[in-house]
């Protein structure tokens, strides 16, 4: 299984609404990652989890709160989200923080706030 | 900070090769890699650089100059297939962990 697996596929929620965006793989990475992406951009790095923590926040609002249970789900949950959030949301994992290991992506969620 | 320029356009004919540029600013580098994506699809990984010189990997080569911070990816036998947007990607140091930045995208356009 080489997949990363992100649910749900669209998303429109109001400014009011809380709502969270879901994360899987099973190949056994011990890094994962959430970019955000806006149309006709290159994908903007969020958050990694390294072996389940927190590693890095790229000073990302409150109202994006990431969460990793376990090695191999990772949740974006969202609440009080503006219009300008509204853009493709992609989880990715690697098999570490290493050198070289490359990313892979899942298809991501296109999230529209209203 | 990090900064990674790219051409935000490219078109070339099919069967063609052409050659997409990127330059980088960044501290504790420790490699490049080029990224695919299809409009509405994921970015999916094409090649990594860690040292200078090419990596050839099928069609799709790539390669790295430390020294003048700068790699391109070279893409031969151009298929309509092609078409899509590549991004170079700089792992680097921030705070002690590594982390991926991605690069302004070029749009590639294959014509007949």
């Amino acid at each position: 299984d080489t997949e990363v697996t992100q649910t749900p596929k669209h998303l429109v929620m109001g400014m009011t609404n809380k709502k969270s965006l879901k994360c899987e793989q099973h190949m056994g990475h011990r890094a994962m990652y959430w970019y955000k992406q806006k149309a006709k951009k290159p994908p903007e790095l969020m958050f990694v989890y390294s072996y389940e923590k927190l590693s890095i926040n790229e000073s990302v609002p409150s109202r994006f709160s990431p969460e990793c249970p376990n090695s191999s789900l990772l949740n974006l949950h969202l609440h009080a989200l503006q219009p300008e959030d509204s853009a493709l949301y992609l989880c990715a994992s690697s098999l570490g923080q290493g050198t070289n290991e490359k990313l892979f992506f899942g298809s991501g969620t296109q999230l529209s706030v209203l | 900070g990090q900064s990674l320029e790219q051409p935000s356009e490219v078109t070339a004919v099919e069967g063609a090769i052409v050659q997409i540029n990127c330059t980088y600013q960044t501290s504790g580098f420790y490699g490049l890699s080029w990224y695919q994506q299809h409009d509405g699809g994921a970015p999916t990984f094409l090649s990594y650089n860690a040292l200078d010189g090419l990596e050839e990997t099928g069609r799709f080569s790539s390669f790295l100059s430390r020294s003048d911070s700068y790699g391109y990816l070279l893409l031969q036998e151009l298929q309509m297939k092609d078409s899509a947007s590549y991004f170079c990607a700089v792992r680097d140091l921030t705070g002690g962990y590594q982390k991926v930045t991605f690069g302004t995208g070029t749009k590639l356009q294959v014509i007949p």
